[in-house]
């Protein structure tokens, strides 16, 4: 079954230090990649998706086949990323799978 | 936003009780899910629906029912409740194509406590 791991359920970065959220799947096929994130007192929303190969909010992300990672990179933290931050894999017809979520906190 | 509500959003329920948790859409969207959301468990799903009357299980259905009776409404029913499905329980909903890169759109969440 696919999985997708998030390996931090804490992080923490100074304002204007880079952001790096880390989310690894396994499958072997050709997934469907997603971030969605929560910010506080509102909802789930999608921020990002590979194959649109786009920054939203300053925030990427690259898909690496070869490591099976999806990993959410920004080079400099604001306040206002602060929030709960979930990857998302969906294969073929598959559902979406979320893994557990890393909650990212800027320090001011 | 506004396109997609929960009903109620918060409840506090006893022990073997029933429950019934609303996802209300406005957005004519022809897939709607329930997932359940837990600290160090994130978003699972509990069971989701691709047309009127076509449902399915996902990750973790046991303990709860569902009903789509028209598009806009998708009901979620704990028969007896209990205090592990005490949760915070999000709706979402996606239009398009199942298989193609389509966005879930989530609602505001009903938290619920069952003593």
């Amino acid at each position: 079954a696919q999985r997708v791991t998030q390996p931090e359920k804490l992080l923490s970065v100074f304002k204007g230090a880079p952001v790096e959220l880390k989310c690894n799947y396994s499958y072997s096929g050709s997934p469907e990649l997603f971030w969605y994130v929560q910010y506080s007192r509102q909802r789930l929303q999608l921020l990002l998706r590979h194959i649109s190969r786009e920054s939203i909010k300053g925030f990427t992300a690259d898909l690496n086949k070869g490591e099976t990672s999806f990993h959410l990179k920004k080079p400099f933290a604001q306040e206002e990323d602060s929030a709960m931050y979930y990857c998302a894999l969906k294969f073929g017809n598959e559902k979406l799978t979320f893994g557990t979520g890393t909650r990212l906190t800027i320090i001011p | 936003d506004a396109g997609i509500t929960q009903s109620p959003r918060h409840k506090v329920t006893e022990t073997g009780t029933p429950v019934t948790l609303r996802c209300h859409q406005t957005e004519n969207h022809r897939y709607m899910y329930w997932y359940r959301q837990d600290p160090g468990h994130g978003l699972r799903l509990i069971h989701y629906s691709y047309g009127v009357k076509d449902t399915d299980k996902g990750e973790v259905s046991d303990g709860y029912s569902v009903s789509r009776s028209k598009t806009e409404d998708f009901l979620l029913t704990l028969e007896s409740a209990t205090s592990s499905q005490t949760s915070v329980y999000f709706c979402a909903i996606s239009g398009v194509v199942a298989a193609s890169t389509d966005t879930q759109y989530f609602g505001p969440g009903t938290r619920l406590t069952v003593l």
